[in-house]
């Protein structure tokens, strides 16, 4: 299966701080990279769809102001958490999806949990 | 949207022994992939199976797309199967999937 890197793995800020989380597709062109979040013992719920070279489409309840997403190339997508709180601790989780043999498959990040402070 | 649940939420079973898992879903998809999520939070790519049959290893997978559910069936079950398996399923052309809530197996020895 496809290989999919998040950076950093962990972070702590300090409460009021931006924190930029990077998704990178190692190993495939990615035409479109999703960004969730998940609470403990929580699902998976979908914050964003970004797509190379175009705005990112958000879910509704998901403030775009807040959450910036930017997908510079098909290998790289970034995920900016700005003037975070502590309400927005969380494990965050990309995927990197595409057609491949006909199908269309999302491989995921093994995610970022940031801690604010 | 789609509405996908998941069942048991809940399941803890002897080391050797089978399992089934389930998921319902509300409506017509082309995607249905089941995950496992290990305890570091990462979660691996079980089967994309939108209809139809598959198999790897102790693992297999049933999708009866005209009755809207997914089986996945864990065969003499390991310690390292242990985890929060999730069922996720999409439909359209964006890609989107919706996630189950989950069910969280523990195998003990």
């Amino acid at each position: 299966g496809a290989v999919v890197s998040q950076h950093p793995s962990r972070v702590i800020c300090k409460s009021g701080t931006s924190v930029k989380i990077e998704c990178r597709s190692l190993d495939f062109q990615a035409t479109t990279m999703f960004w969730y979040r998940q609470f403990p013992k929580q699902s998976l719920m979908l914050m964003a769809t970004s797509n190379e070279g175009s705005k990112a489409t958000y879910e509704q309840g998901v403030e775009k102001d807040k959450f910036l997403i930017n997908h510079a190339s098909l290998t790289l997508s970034t995920l900016t958490v700005t003037s975070a709180h502590p309400e927005d601790s969380s494990f965050y989780i990309c995927s990197a999806g595409g057609l491949a043999g006909g199908y269309y498959e999302q491989y995921f990040g093994p995610g970022t949990r940031l801690t604010v402070t | 949207g789609i509405q996908v649940e998941q069942s048991p939420p809940d399941l803890i079973l002897q080391e050797g022994a089978n399992s089934t898992l389930r998921c319902n879903f509300s409506d017509s998809v082309n995607n249905l992939q089941w995950f496992h999520q290990n305890p570091w939070g990462q979660l691996i790519n079980l089967f994309y199976i939108p209809s139809g049959t598959k198999q790897n290893g102790r693992l297999s997978a049933t999708t009866v797309a005209t009755e809207r559910y997914s089986l996945l069936y864990i065969s003499s079950s390991q310690t390292t199967d242990s985890g929060v398996y999730f069922c996720a399923a999409g439909s359209g052309n964006t890609g989107k999937l919706i996630f189950g809530q989950g069910t969280t197996l523990q195998v003990k020895p």
